[in-house]
């Protein structure tokens, strides 16, 4: 079945340092990948999606790409500020029609940015 | 906009009682719902999916008898877990989607509602 693997935590950087979260998956079919990011005491947020392979997704800095050739769906970003400190999910779903269904996730890494 | 909240955001409850998990849609009309369930350490597990005014839909190895979910109205799901048991505690996350061809065509998560069964 389909699954979402992504890097254990927590991921400690300084500000302004480069960050990568690894994530792979594994799917039948032509999924939508996903970035949601969830801050301390809020719901997950959708980050950035892209929706086929060779697609960039990204938004505020981070950005991420489809890669179908190694089924992996990288997030990065070029320099971290303390308030990106928060839980990031990778996950993929089918999408019918426009409408995002069920949402495969991964288990989450946490990233804390010191000042 | 796309506002979702849960109510309560804790709760502890005696085993063997149950207790209702409100999910809301703030600004737009859901007609689908997602319940989640967050283990510790572990990812995010669909539970089922419900749409507005009819029966939900549970993944496979979630008990419908056990997680009862209701779709009433195009701004409110409840979940309830009926005869809680200690393994039932665990942090539930509810998320909504709007009408097609909305702007809210897309899954908006609630801030989760940690359960404690004691």
């Amino acid at each position: 079945g389909n699954s979402v693997t992504q890097m254990e935590g927590p991921v400690t950087l300084s500000e302004e340092a480069f960050l990568t979260i690894n994530c792979t998956y594994t799917a039948t079919g032509y999924p939508s990948l996903f970035w949601y990011v969830q801050y301390p005491g809020e719901g997950l947020q959708l980050l950035l999606k892209a929706t086929k392979a060779d697609d960039k997704g990204s938004n505020k800095g981070f950005e991420a790409t489809y890669r179908k050739e190694t089924t992996s769906f990288h997030l990065e970003k070029g320099s971290v500020q303390v308030s990106d400190s928060a839980v990031y999910f990778c996950a993929l779903s089918d999408v019918y029609g426009g409408a995002t269904n069920k949402l495969i996730f991964g288990t989450g890494t946490l990233l804390a940015v010191q000042p | 906009g796309a506002v979702v909240s849960q109510h309560p955001s804790r709760v502890i409850c005696k085993s063997g009682t149950s207790v209702k998990i409100e999910c809301r849609s703030l600004d737009f009309q859901a007609t689908t719902m997602f319940w989640y369930r967050q283990f510790p350490k572990k990812s995010l597990m669909l539970m089922a999916t419900s749409n507005e005014g009819s029966k939900a839909t549970y993944e496979q190895g979630v008990e419908k008898d056990k997680f009862l979910i209701n779709h009433a109205s195009l701004t409110l799901s409840t979940l309830t877990v009926t005869s809680a048991h200690p393994e039932d505690s665990s942090f539930y996350i509810c998320s909504a989607r709007g009408t097609s061809g909305s702007s809210s065509y897309e899954q908006y998560f609630g801030p989760g509602t940690r359960l404690t069964v004691t």
